[in-house]
C-alpha cells in the first residue's frame, strides 16, 4: 500500500502556480519525500526530492513542514506541457518505493 | 547508456504463450527494479534487484512471473502462460544508491495479450 494520500486530480489555468499537497502521517525518520511526474505513454520521471524544509530545483519547490506529515509541490506559473500525473513517494533506499495513483493535474488554455 | 532501455517497446501474444521483456539500466546503477501500469492505474511493484543481493520478489503476482538480472546489469523479465489479465505496460528502472535520490525510468514495454 502506498504510504501517502494525494488528490486525485487537480485543474488549472495557464500561468498559475499550482500546489498539489500530499499526506504521509506515518512517514519514517529514514524516508525521504520524492516526487515523480509522469507524462501518457513515458515512465515516471523523477522531479525534485527532500527530507524537511524547503527544496528548490529548476523544475519545481518543495516545502515539507518540521513534523514531515505533509509536503507540497509546488508547480510555479504552470503551462500545458505540465499537464501529467504528479506521484508523491516517502521512503528510503532500503525498499523500493510503492506508487500511489498520484494526482492527475490538468491544465487549461 | 544514456537512459534505462527497454524493449520491446511493444509486444502483442497470444494468450498463453510466454514472454521476455528486456531491460538494460544505466551503466553503474546498482539497483533495478520491475512495476507494471495498467490502463489508468498507479505502478505495481513487482522486483527488486540490489547489487548481488538476493532479489525482492515480494510483489510478483504469481509464479507465472519471474525476472533475472545477469552480472549485474541487463535484467529479463519473463511471464509464462500470459493471460489477459497480464496486458499492461511493464515500467523498469534504475537507481545509482539504493534509491535515495530517485529512479529513472525507462519507457516501458506495453503488453497485449489477445
Amino acid at each position: 500500500l502506498a504510504k501517502t494520500t494525494q488528490p486525485i486530480s487537480m485543474d488549472s489555468y495557464e500561468g498559475q502556480e499550482v500546489n498539489i499537497t500530499c499526506s504521509h502521517n506515518n512517514i519514517a525518520t529514514n524516508d525521504y519525500i520524492t516526487w515523480y511526474q509522469q507524462f501518457p505513454s513515458q515512465g515516471p520521471r523523477f522531479i525534485i526530492q527532500g527530507y524537511k524544509t524547503k527544496v528548490t530545483n529548476e523544475v519545481a519547490s518543495l516545502f515539507i513542514p518540521a513534523d514531515r506529515k505533509s509536503s507540497t509541490l509546488s508547480l510555479p506559473r504552470v503551462s500545458l506541457s505540465d499537464t501529467a500525473v504528479y506521484y508523491c513517494l516517502s521512503g528510503s533506499g532500503n525498499t523500493p518505493l510503492v506508487f500511489g495513483k498520484g494526482t492527475r493535474l490538468s491544465v487549461i488554455a | 547508456g544514456a537512459g534505462v532501455s527497454q524493449s520491446p517497446s511493444n509486444k502483442v501474444t497470444e494468450k498463453g504463450k510466454d514472454v521476455e521483456l528486456r531491460c538494460d539500466p544505466i551503466s553503474g546503477h546498482t539497483a533495478l527494479y520491475w512495476y507494471r501500469q495498467s490502463l489508468g492505474q498507479g505502478l505495481e511493484f513487482l522486483i527488486y534487484f540490489q547489487g548481488n543481493s538476493a532479489p525482492d520478489k515480494s510483489g510478483l503476482p504469481s509464479d507465472r512471473f519471474s525476472a533475472e538480472r545477469t552480472g549485474g546489469s541487463v535484467s529479463t523479465l519473463t511471464i509464462q502462460r500470459t493471460q489477459q489479465e497480464d496486458s499492461a505496460v511493464y515500467l523498469c528502472a534504475s537507481s545509482s544508491t539504493t534509491g535515495v535520490y530517485g529512479y529513472t525510468f525507462g519507457s516501458g514495454t506495453r503488453l497485449t495479450v489477445v
